[in-house]
């Protein structure tokens, strides 16, 4: 059974701050995913990576970066937050031939 | 540029009510489409729709894929409150490890 965790469930930083949000898989899966879900717009990429140390800009990178370091692991660095990145944000992976995204559980950042 | 469209946006029903629920896209060498279900945390996959395989179903939960009409949907049957969430409808493209998805349905069923 497949399971993606994220580091945290909630999350309250102050404008300006840098922001770590941690995502771990434990299936040996070679693609991971960032998306940020905001209501009415839905879940937008914001970087995803296919394999340690590839990284590629989705749809929304501004104000973003990323680092995989391992293959289990792929975090999103918000280098200095700010309050339009309040949001929920879904880490989730896929075996590099299979359709099915697995996510994790989502982290709820407030910027205050 | 891709897109993925969902209706209704919204939806309120009441149990043993039958829902269909739409999702059309415009993807350029369209691969596959997925439907997941989201409660109160991360989406739960429910169903892959690809070229070779353009109906699924499971217990009250059916899917068809339209290629013609570049569309999906998902109907649920005699609904229960336990169906209240946000189904998302994604699609993915060939050549690509991107999945664009649409800005879901919310699904409510009263009892």
């Amino acid at each position: 059974d497949v399971k993606v965790t994220q580091s945290s469930r909630y999350l309250v930083k102050r404008t300006g701050e840098k922001v770590f949000l941690e995502c771990v898989q434990d299936m040996d899966h070679e693609n991971m995913f960032w998306y940020r879900q905001d209501p009415g717009l839905g879940l937008r990429l914001i970087y995803f990576s296919y394999d340690v140390k590839m990284k590629e800009k989705g749809d929304i990178p501004e104000g973003y970066s990323v680092s995989r370091e391992k293959k289990e692991r792929f975090s999103l660095i918000l280098e200095s937050a700010s309050t339009n990145q309040t949001s929920m944000y879904l880490c989730a992976s896929t075996e590099s031939r299979s359709y099915e995204q697995y996510f994790g559980p989502g982290t709820r950042l407030t910027v205050t | 540029e891709d897109k993925v469209v969902q209706s209704p946006l919204s939806l309120v029903v009441h149990e043993g009510d039958t829902v269909t629920l739409n999702c059309s896209y415009e993807v350029t060498n369209f691969r596959s489409l997925l439907w997941y279900k989201q409660e109160k945390k991360a989406p739960t996959f429910l169903f892959m729709l690809t070229s070779s395989g353009i109906e699924k179903k499971s217990g009250r939960l059916s899917s068809i894929l339209d290629k013609k009409e570049l569309s999906s949907i998902l109907n649920i049957t005699a609904t229960q409150t336990g169906d209240s969430a946000i189904y998302l409808c994604a699609v993915q493209a060939s050549g690509t490890y991107k999945y664009i998805f649409g800005t879901g349905t919310r699904l409510k069923v009263l009892a």
